[in-house]
């Protein structure tokens, strides 16, 4: 596609509920990142995929939080037993191979939970 | 550990006026990216430095990187209110962006 698309764009759920946010990259991006904007704050890292190699969980703030990719395109993030805590805008980002090129993000899915 | 860190974090200024954003960064590396951001909106790509002394501008907007010194700087020209936005100067290191807090930028009329 022309751009990162990400779904839902909103997602209002029960504290204790799982949650699933789905990121499709730009066709030929081998690079996918998920990141974590909370109101008002900058941008913290969650997870990283390149191609085939294992991805960079570092930055997962705990294990309630999951990621997946599958085929090297699209991208699930899973948060289990949501915490009100964890509301925040969840964006992904993919990059096309090569130094120089810029990470394109989605415009985001918004997780409130209530 | 790498750090990011952007001055200042708020910003009022008139039109007209310049005045330059700082990204400061705490280990070595030559790639540095700039982004904007609107309320409720997601990340624009601004810039992308690759290397020391890189300059890049677009409108009113100038980007240039000291690798030495570890820092960047996003220096905006007689401004205009539609330069309004927060800016997120990001680093490239490990195989990912780690980004500065963000300066949010009000231009007033």
């Amino acid at each position: 596609g022309a751009g990162v698309s990400q779904s839902p764009s909103n997602k209002v759920t029960e504290k204790g509920k799982d949650v699933e946010l789905r990121c499709d990259p730009i066709s030929g991006h081998t690079a996918l990142y998920w990141y974590r904007q909370s109101l008002g704050q900058g941008l913290e890292f969650l997870i990283y995929f390149q191609g085939n190699s294992a991805p960079d969980k570092s930055g997962l703030p705990s294990d309630r939080f999951s990621a997946e990719r599958t085929g090297g395109s699209v991208s699930t993030l899973t948060i289990q037993r949501t915490q009100q805590e964890d509301s925040a805008v969840y964006l992904c980002a993919s990059r096309r191979p090569g130094q120089g090129y810029g990470y394109t993000f989605g415009s985001g899915t918004r997780l409130t939970v209530v | 550990e790498l750090k990011v860190e952007q001055n200042p974090l708020f910003l009022s200024m008139q039109e007209g006026k310049n005045y330059t954003i700082y990204c400061n960064y705490s280990t070595t590396s030559d790639r540095l990216y700039w982004y904007r951001q609107d309320p409720g909106k997601s990340l624009e790509s601004l810039f992308v430095l690759l290397s020391n002394g890189a300059v890049k501008q677009e409108g009113r907007l100038m980007a240039s990187l000291d690798t030495k010194a570890r820092l960047s700087t996003l220096h905006i020209t007689a401004a205009v209110h539609d330069l309004s936005a927060t800016y997120f100067c990001g680093l490239y290191g490990n195989e990912k962006l780690t980004f500065g807090t963000g300066t949010r930028l009000t231009i007033i009329p």
